[in-house]
């Protein structure tokens, strides 16, 4: 299975937008809403940002936020903080009851 | 809250078997809404998903892995174990377990265990 496309790297101004797009197949992020990204610092364990597309676990601050159209997922930050700056990678479900993660994408905040 | 945390050799010689057994506490192993499974990142790559297990024993790999990977579980102890076989140098990685609940998205994480492959 192929990883899922991210850019591999984006980045923004504290207090600007940016958005993050996870770009798979109609066998995976396509054909399932199970698609999650994670916020990953080095160092320390990723942590989950967004859940099955557009989820927020709870307590996580809405200023992530997660979309689909078709085969592709995105991942949106809005009033963007120092903190937010890190690795961000997607994952989804696949049709072969796997799951298959993004290359990732080093978000930096200018 | 679950723990989970990976222990087996930080060094594998090539050619050999690379083994991890992840312990999972705060929680049983078998309950139903849980898979388990286990994920690496080379030096400087991104995240690979190897693996995932069901209490049961029911395992899905990575296609690109599956001849070589073996995910078991062992309920009694609420652990379940990684086996790698034939390792090169680009197995180096570290390796994580997981949980990952209700089959869609990974809750915990272990530590992360560096594994070497060199002779």
């Amino acid at each position: 299975q192929s990883a899922l496309t991210q850019p591999a790297s984006v980045s923004g101004s504290p207090g600007q937008s940016i958005t993050i797009s996870c770009t798979g197949t109609s066998s995976d992020v396509g054909d399932y809403n199970y698609v999650s990204w994670y916020q990953h610092h080095p160092g320390k364990a990723p942590k989950l940002m967004i859940y099955d597309v557009t989820m927020r676990p709870s307590g996580l601050s809405n200023r992530f936020s997660g979309s689909k159209s078709g085969n592709t997922a995105s991942l949106t930050i809005s009033g963007l903080q120092a903190e937010d700056e890190a690795d961000y990678y997607c994952s989804s479900y696949t049709s072969r009851s796997t799951w298959v993660f993004g290359g990732g994408t080093k978000l930096t905040v200018l | 809250q679950l723990r989970l945390q990976e222990s087996g050799p930080g060094l594998v010689k090539p050619s050999e078997t690379l083994s991890l057994t992840c312990t999972v506490s705060g929680g049983s192993i078998s309950r139903s809404n849980y898979y388990w499974g286990w994920i690496r990142q080379p030096p400087g790559k991104g995240l690979e998903w190897i693996g995932t297990i069901y209490y049961s024993g029911n395992t899905y790999y990575n296609p690109s892995l599956k001849s070589r990977v073996t995910i078991s579980v062992d309920t009694s102890k609420n652990q379940f174990s990684l086996k790698l076989s034939s390792v090169t140098a680009a197995d180096t990685a570290v390796y994580s377990c997981v949980s990952i609940l209700e089959s869609t998205r990974i809750d915990y994480w272990g530590q992360g265990a560096l594994v070497t492959v060199s002779s």
